[in-house]
């Protein structure tokens, strides 16, 4: 079955510091990649998405996303965090039916000021 | 970008009673929405995929008998819990997909079975 693993369980950062947080995924066909954002007390936005083109994708907030198909991975960068980025943070690909959504485990951001 | 809403956002009943969801999309129209659980510490679990007009899909492991979907429009799919207990307790997530196949969230409803 497809999976999502996220090797960042909590991440501790101060401002300013630049972030990157592991994704990869199990299939090795055509992919559709996502990262979501869910801060505290709100419901999940997309961050970015990856359909083809262009492997660097970029998103809102100053984050941006590389698709690297040799290393099955996906991984979520931002130059210089900010204290407001504190939120939790999920990888997930489009299942091989195409029809829903799987979920890495989630990465927790705690950015200090 | 598009909203989704969920009602209610909070619900406590009693064990044994049913607890009905609503999921709507409010400025787009969704042939497809999801139905997800997370729990504490943990990611999303797809339940289900609700398509509008037709029986749901059920991920492996979900009761079909006792999470009810219904998607009766292009903008509505209820989950229904039926026959509550304690171990139901939890955060259910709906999404809708456009036709972008980009997903949108709902704000979730925590549900307590006392």
């Amino acid at each position: 079955a497809q999976s999502v693993s996220q090797h960042n369980h909590h991440v501790i950062l101060s401002e300013a510091a630049s972030l990157e947080l592991g994704c990869n995924y199990s299939y090795g066909g055509t992919v559709n990649l996502f990262w979501y954002v869910q801060y505290p007390g709100q419901h999940l936005q997309l961050l970015l998405k990856y359909f083809s083109g262009d492997p660097l994708v970029k998103g809102i907030k100053g984050f941006e996303a590389e698709f690297i198909k040799s290393k099955f991975s996906f991984n979520l960068r931002k130059p210089s965090v900010q204290w407001s980025d504190t939120a939790e943070y999920f990888c997930a690909v489009i299942n091989q039916a195409g029809t829903a959504l799987i979920f890495g485990k989630g990465t927790t951001l705690s950015v200090s000021s | 970008g598009a909203v989704v809403s969920q009602h209610p956002s909070r619900v406590i009943c009693k064990s044994g009673t049913s607890v009905k969801i609503e999921c709507r999309s409010l400025d787009f129209q969704a042939t497809t929405m999801f139905w997800y659980r997370q729990f504490p510490k943990k990611s999303l679990m797809l339940m289900a995929t609700s398509n509008e007009g037709s029986k749901a899909t059920y991920e492996q492991g979900v009761e079909k008998d006792k999470f009810l979907i219904n998607h009766a429009s292009l903008t509505l799919s209820t989950l229904t819990v039926t026959s509550a207990h304690p171990e139901d307790s939890s955060f259910y997530i709906c999404s809708a997909r456009n036709g972008r196949n980009e997903q949108f969230f709902g704000p979730g409803t925590r549900l307590t079975v006392l």
